[in-house]
């Protein structure tokens, strides 16, 4: 069964303190991994596609990375306006559905 | 350029109702997918439409339907409401079927009492 896991599933920093999200998965012909940004009570916000292993992308203060079984967003110096839920979501051979995992939820303190 | 649009932002309905929700699909986008996503945890696909037709669905009765118009907006209607039916519904838009970027509305906030 197709499967993505997000860890931690919540993380406390300090103003400029650089820190990782963890998103692992098993997906039978992954097609892609997305990465989004969601707000209490909005919709995600789409940040980046990752499509093979070894892929980066980078946007501001965050960059994520791709291997065969895991997905990692990279948070550098973050601000408290980057206190929000990150969902993994891969899209499967099919390609029709994202499989989300539960999300990581980050507070950023300043 | 439009994002996507969803409507209404918030509905109460009562156990056994019927419920219709709207998505406007963003502008060049031909493809929508409905989403469910319960308090705490990450959305769960209902199904896709794609140029009218469904295209994808997931572990979800038939008591959840849809419809994709030619405009490419879509509804997504629920019958036999229950209380575990209460959650946020994600309308999300892409270009063709497939691993195109799926750009999320702000959804609707559904309560079953």
């Amino acid at each position: 069964e197709d499967q993505v896991t997000q860890s931690p599933e919540a993380l406390r920093l300090q103003e400029g303190e650089s820190s990782s999200l963890n998103c692992s998965y098993t997906v039978s012909g992954l097609r892609g991994l997305f990465w989004y940004r969601q707000d209490p009570g909005k919709g995600p916000e789409f940040l980046f596609t990752l499509y093979s292993a070894g892929e980066e992308k980078e946007k501001e203060r965050l960059k994520a990375t791709l291997t065969k079984k895991e997905s990692f967003l990279h948070i550098t110096a973050p601000k408290p306006e980057d206190s929000a839920t990150y969902l993994c979501a891969a899209a499967n051979q099919a390609g029709t559905a994202l499989i989300f995992g539960k999300g990581t939820t980050l507070s950023v303190s300043s | 350029e439009t994002g996507v649009t969803q409507s209404p932002t918030h509905l109460i309905k009562t156990r056994g109702q019927q419920v219709t929700l709207r998505c406007s699909s963003q502008s060049g986008h031909n493809t929508v997918s409905w989403y469910q996503q319960a308090l705490g945890q990450g959305p769960q696909f209902i199904f896709q439409y794609y140029r009218e037709e469904e295209n994808g669905r997931g572990n979800f009765p038939p008591r959840f339907s849809g419809l994709q118009f030619p405009n490419y907006s879509s509804e997504l209607n629920v019958n036999a409401l229950e209380l575990d039916d209460s959650a946020l519904y994600l309308c999300a838009s892409s270009y063709l079927s497939g691993t195109d970027t799926q750009y999320f509305g702000p959804g609707t906030r559904l309560t079953v009492l």
